[in-house]
Protein backbone atom coordinates (compact mmCIF):
# COMPACT_ATOMS: atom_id res chain seq x y z
CA UNK A 1 0.00 0.00 0.00
CA UNK A 2 1.19 3.36 -0.51
CA UNK A 3 1.59 5.55 2.67
CA UNK A 4 1.78 9.05 3.29
CA UNK A 5 3.82 10.61 6.06
CA UNK A 6 3.71 14.17 7.73
CA UNK A 7 4.83 15.55 10.46
CA UNK A 8 2.66 15.48 13.80
CA UNK A 9 2.47 19.30 14.58
CA UNK A 10 3.69 22.55 13.01
CA UNK A 11 4.08 26.03 15.10
CA UNK A 12 4.15 29.17 13.36
CA UNK A 13 3.72 33.01 14.60
CA UNK A 14 1.26 34.95 13.37
CA UNK A 15 2.12 36.41 9.95
CA UNK A 16 5.07 34.25 9.67
CA UNK A 17 5.62 31.28 7.00
CA UNK A 18 4.08 27.62 8.10
CA UNK A 19 5.26 25.01 5.68
CA UNK A 20 3.56 21.62 6.06
CA UNK A 21 5.67 18.85 4.18
CA UNK A 22 4.19 15.54 3.26
CA UNK A 23 6.26 12.41 1.79
CA UNK A 24 5.37 9.87 -0.20
CA UNK A 25 7.57 7.77 -2.94
CA UNK A 26 7.87 9.35 -6.17
CA UNK A 27 4.96 11.54 -4.88
CA UNK A 28 5.91 14.07 -7.47
CA UNK A 29 4.97 11.54 -9.80
CA UNK A 30 1.11 11.99 -8.63
CA UNK A 31 -1.14 14.94 -8.18
CA UNK A 32 -0.95 16.19 -4.22
CA UNK A 33 -4.19 17.87 -2.62
CA UNK A 34 -4.19 19.60 0.85
CA UNK A 35 -7.44 19.25 2.97
CA UNK A 36 -8.08 22.06 6.35
CA UNK A 37 -9.60 20.62 8.88
CA UNK A 38 -10.57 22.64 11.90
CA UNK A 39 -12.28 21.15 15.19
CA UNK A 40 -15.23 19.35 15.03
CA UNK A 41 -15.65 19.72 11.28
CA UNK A 42 -15.72 18.34 7.95
CA UNK A 43 -12.40 18.99 5.91
CA UNK A 44 -12.30 21.53 3.56
CA UNK A 45 -10.41 20.85 0.33
CA UNK A 46 -7.87 24.03 -0.09
CA UNK A 47 -5.04 22.70 -2.39
CA UNK A 48 -5.54 20.11 -5.86
CA UNK A 49 -3.67 19.40 -8.34
CA UNK A 50 -0.19 20.01 -6.02
CA UNK A 51 -0.77 23.91 -6.74
CA UNK A 52 -4.47 24.85 -7.72
CA UNK A 53 -6.38 26.80 -4.83
CA UNK A 54 -10.20 26.50 -5.66
CA UNK A 55 -12.46 29.30 -5.06
CA UNK A 56 -12.95 30.84 -1.68
CA UNK A 57 -9.65 29.82 -0.58
CA UNK A 58 -7.04 32.65 0.95
CA UNK A 59 -3.94 33.42 -1.72
CA UNK A 60 -2.19 32.67 1.45
CA UNK A 61 -2.57 28.70 0.75
CA UNK A 62 -0.38 27.46 -1.96
CA UNK A 63 1.27 24.49 -2.77
CA UNK A 64 4.24 22.43 -4.63
CA UNK A 65 5.17 19.02 -5.28
CA UNK A 66 8.28 17.62 -6.30
CA UNK A 67 10.69 14.31 -5.71
CA UNK A 68 9.16 12.66 -2.88
CA UNK A 69 7.60 15.68 -1.07
CA UNK A 70 4.55 17.75 -1.69
CA UNK A 71 4.66 21.09 0.68
CA UNK A 72 1.86 23.01 1.85
CA UNK A 73 2.94 26.66 2.37
CA UNK A 74 0.62 29.28 4.41
CA UNK A 75 2.42 32.97 4.19
CA UNK A 76 1.38 35.22 6.67
CA UNK A 77 -0.27 32.48 8.65
CA UNK A 78 -3.28 34.07 10.85
CA UNK A 79 -4.72 32.55 13.94
CA UNK A 80 -8.14 31.33 12.11
CA UNK A 81 -6.05 28.70 10.00
CA UNK A 82 -5.45 27.05 13.22
CA UNK A 83 -6.45 23.03 12.55
CA UNK A 84 -5.44 20.22 11.23
CA UNK A 85 -4.14 19.45 7.96
CA UNK A 86 -3.87 16.45 5.39
CA UNK A 87 -2.20 15.50 2.49
CA UNK A 88 -3.96 13.03 -0.11
CA UNK A 89 -2.77 11.20 -3.40
CA UNK A 90 -4.34 9.21 -5.76
CA UNK A 91 -2.61 5.74 -6.15
CA UNK A 92 -3.25 2.76 -8.00
CA UNK A 93 -6.90 3.77 -8.57
CA UNK A 94 -7.11 4.05 -4.59
CA UNK A 95 -7.46 7.46 -2.64
CA UNK A 96 -4.84 7.54 0.03
CA UNK A 97 -4.56 9.91 2.98
CA UNK A 98 -1.44 11.53 5.30
CA UNK A 99 -0.85 11.04 8.70
CA UNK A 100 -2.04 14.45 9.49
CA UNK A 101 -0.38 17.62 10.71
CA UNK A 102 -1.63 19.60 13.62
CA UNK A 103 -0.86 23.47 13.07
CA UNK A 104 -0.48 25.60 15.82
CA UNK A 105 -0.60 29.62 15.85
CA UNK A 106 0.60 31.24 18.75
CA UNK B 1 -23.77 24.80 -4.40
CA UNK B 2 -23.51 20.84 -3.82
CA UNK B 3 -24.80 19.86 -0.11
CA UNK B 4 -24.05 15.96 0.85
CA UNK B 5 -26.10 14.50 3.82
CA UNK B 6 -25.23 11.63 5.72
CA UNK B 7 -27.63 9.93 7.88
CA UNK B 8 -27.87 6.72 9.76
CA UNK B 9 -27.45 5.61 13.48
CA UNK B 10 -25.45 6.47 15.51
CA UNK B 11 -25.17 3.42 17.83
CA UNK B 12 -24.57 -0.28 16.32
CA UNK B 13 -23.80 -3.45 18.13
CA UNK B 14 -20.69 -5.35 17.56
CA UNK B 15 -20.80 -7.93 14.70
CA UNK B 16 -23.22 -6.17 13.54
CA UNK B 17 -23.72 -4.39 9.91
CA UNK B 18 -23.57 -0.55 9.47
CA UNK B 19 -26.18 0.97 6.70
CA UNK B 20 -25.74 4.76 6.35
CA UNK B 21 -27.09 6.70 3.84
CA UNK B 22 -25.86 10.21 2.02
CA UNK B 23 -28.17 12.52 0.39
CA UNK B 24 -27.12 14.22 -2.37
CA UNK B 25 -28.68 17.97 -3.20
CA UNK B 26 -27.34 20.67 -6.27
CA UNK B 27 -25.65 18.00 -8.46
CA UNK B 28 -26.78 14.76 -10.06
CA UNK B 29 -25.73 11.69 -8.78
CA UNK B 30 -25.72 10.54 -12.22
CA UNK B 31 -22.38 11.56 -12.32
CA UNK B 32 -18.87 11.63 -10.61
CA UNK B 33 -17.82 9.49 -8.45
CA UNK B 34 -19.18 9.27 -4.33
CA UNK B 35 -16.75 8.40 -1.62
CA UNK B 36 -16.83 7.17 2.61
CA UNK B 37 -14.48 8.25 4.63
CA UNK B 38 -14.07 8.11 8.16
CA UNK B 39 -12.25 9.21 11.11
CA UNK B 40 -11.90 7.09 14.37
CA UNK B 41 -11.77 9.54 17.35
CA UNK B 42 -8.67 11.40 17.28
CA UNK B 43 -6.75 9.98 14.05
CA UNK B 44 -6.73 11.12 10.39
CA UNK B 45 -8.68 10.26 7.53
CA UNK B 46 -9.02 6.40 6.00
CA UNK B 47 -10.33 6.26 2.65
CA UNK B 48 -13.47 3.60 2.50
CA UNK B 49 -14.26 3.44 -1.26
CA UNK B 50 -15.98 4.97 -3.75
CA UNK B 51 -19.20 4.07 -6.09
CA UNK B 52 -18.83 5.53 -9.64
CA UNK B 53 -21.95 7.27 -11.16
CA UNK B 54 -22.52 3.90 -13.15
CA UNK B 55 -22.92 1.79 -10.07
CA UNK B 56 -19.36 0.09 -10.03
CA UNK B 57 -17.17 0.65 -7.02
CA UNK B 58 -13.63 0.33 -5.62
CA UNK B 59 -12.77 0.19 -2.44
CA UNK B 60 -9.87 -0.09 -0.06
CA UNK B 61 -8.10 -3.38 0.30
CA UNK B 62 -7.77 -3.16 4.05
CA UNK B 63 -11.78 -3.20 3.87
CA UNK B 64 -12.86 -4.87 0.97
CA UNK B 65 -14.15 -7.65 2.47
CA UNK B 66 -16.73 -6.06 4.49
CA UNK B 67 -17.60 -3.03 2.36
CA UNK B 68 -20.52 -2.64 -0.03
CA UNK B 69 -21.52 0.58 -1.48
CA UNK B 70 -24.36 1.38 -3.81
CA UNK B 71 -26.54 4.07 -5.71
CA UNK B 72 -30.35 5.36 -5.99
CA UNK B 73 -30.55 7.72 -8.84
CA UNK B 74 -33.99 8.15 -7.86
CA UNK B 75 -33.28 9.39 -4.52
CA UNK B 76 -30.37 10.90 -5.22
CA UNK B 77 -28.64 8.92 -2.49
CA UNK B 78 -25.78 7.11 -2.12
CA UNK B 79 -24.91 4.24 0.71
CA UNK B 80 -22.79 2.58 2.75
CA UNK B 81 -23.18 -1.17 4.45
CA UNK B 82 -19.92 -2.23 6.88
CA UNK B 83 -20.30 -5.65 8.22
CA UNK B 84 -18.69 -7.42 11.35
CA UNK B 85 -18.30 -4.27 13.46
CA UNK B 86 -15.92 -4.06 16.36
CA UNK B 87 -15.09 -1.32 18.44
CA UNK B 88 -12.54 -0.49 15.75
CA UNK B 89 -14.89 0.74 13.68
CA UNK B 90 -15.79 3.46 15.92
CA UNK B 91 -15.72 7.06 13.82
CA UNK B 92 -16.89 9.63 12.39
CA UNK B 93 -18.11 8.61 8.67
CA UNK B 94 -17.93 10.79 6.40
CA UNK B 95 -19.31 11.01 2.23
CA UNK B 96 -17.84 13.05 0.05
CA UNK B 97 -17.66 13.50 -4.11
CA UNK B 98 -14.95 13.16 -6.79
CA UNK B 99 -15.84 15.34 -9.63
CA UNK B 100 -15.52 13.31 -12.50
CA UNK B 101 -16.26 14.97 -16.68
CA UNK B 102 -17.16 11.79 -18.96
CA UNK B 103 -14.77 9.31 -17.64
CA UNK B 104 -12.11 11.61 -16.54
CA UNK B 105 -12.20 12.16 -12.85
CA UNK B 106 -10.57 13.96 -10.19
CA UNK B 107 -8.09 13.01 -7.95
CA UNK B 108 -9.64 14.72 -4.64
CA UNK B 109 -12.92 15.34 -3.08
CA UNK B 110 -14.28 18.55 -3.26
CA UNK B 111 -17.60 18.55 -1.45
CA UNK B 112 -17.76 16.39 1.86
CA UNK B 113 -20.67 16.31 4.26
CA UNK B 114 -21.13 16.76 7.91
CA UNK B 115 -19.88 13.42 8.96
CA UNK B 116 -21.84 11.18 11.31
CA UNK B 117 -20.69 9.71 14.33
CA UNK B 118 -20.98 5.86 14.67
CA UNK B 119 -20.35 4.38 17.27
CA UNK B 120 -19.87 0.28 17.72
CA UNK B 121 -20.97 -1.20 21.30
CA UNK B 122 -23.36 -3.26 22.89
Amino acid sequence: SYDLTQPPSVSVSPGQTANIPCSGDKLGDKYASWYQQKAGQSPVLVIYEDNRRPSGIPERFSGSNSGNTATLTISGTQVMDEGDYYCQAWDSDTYVFGTGTKVTVL
Amino acid sequence: QVQLQESGPGLVKPSETLSLICTVSGASISGHYWGWIRQSPGKGLEWIGYVYHNGGTNYNPSLMSRVTMSLDTSKNQFSLKLNSLTAADTAVYFCARVYCSGTNCRTYFDYWGQGTLVTVSS
